[in-house]
């Protein structure tokens, strides 16, 4: 049963491009949000998708959107890169319908260098 | 959401067992608390979750007293695999999927 997997596992960007990441959810889910997380820092929720619609979304600018196609994966785009986007970018998912959402299942991210 | 205030870090050895303590003074009657646990450069992963009293897996133990106004995951004798991030959330296990995570407390074994 394979997990989460997030694709580059690695990218290196310069200021002004855009970059786009991608999401295979664990088997059996439906839902995947996409967190970012800087160094030293706790990941921060960037928005969550199901149904292949944005239902959540956090404090971050409309730079950052996403896609979720009909097999559940998912994509993160990040438009106009800035140094500040330097991050590990993380993919988690669950099921919508499950007793506990809140017990995710993480990827090992995508670690993102802007320079 | 209640707002979760953990230790910054802790430091241990091989073979003790570790307790971390998660403060959450606003914590409302349909939140859960739950703990993550992050290895460098890796995702999250879900160690533990629990309402009140006493909670156990193969894992860690989670002891909330009856306010819920804290909580302390107990990490029984540590190895040096378990250096990691540790963070506390606090939340409504049905109202939504998106998690806010705090700094986490940084826990360091040592041989």
């Amino acid at each position: 049963d394979a997990g989460v997997t997030q694709s580059p596992t690695h990218l290196i960007k310069t200021r002004g491009q855009q970059v786009t990441l991608r999401c295979s959810p664990k088997s059996g889910h439906d839902t995947v949000s996409w967190y970012q997380q800087a160094l030293g820092q706790g990941p921060q929720f960037i928005f969550q998708y199901y149904e292949e619609e944005e239902r959540q979304r956090g404090n971050f600018p409309d730079r950052f959107s996403g896609h979720q196609f009909p097999n559940y994966s998912s994509e993160l785009n990040v438009n106009a890169l800035l140094l500040g986007d330097s991050a590990l970018y993380l993919c988690a998912s669950t099921y919508y319908r499950g007793l506990a959402k809140n017990i995710q299942y993480f990827g090992a991210g995508t670690r993102l260098s802007v320079l | 959401l209640a707002k979760t205030t953990q230790p910054i870090s802790m430091d241990s050895y091989e073979g003790q067992e570790v307790n971390i303590t998660c403060s959450h003074n606003n914590i409302a009657t349909n939140d859960y608390i739950t703990w993550y646990q992050q290895f460098p450069s890796q995702g999250p992963r879900f160690i533990i979750q629990g309402y009140k009293t006493k909670v156990t897996n193969e894992v860690a133990s989670l002891f909330i007293p009856a306010d819920r106004k804290s909580s302390t995951l107990s990490l029984p004798r540590v190895s040096l695999s378990d250096t990691a991030v540790y963070y506390c959330l606090v939340g409504d296990i049905a109202a939504g999927n998106k998690l806010t995570f705090g700094g986490g407390t940084r826990v360091l074994v040592k041989p």
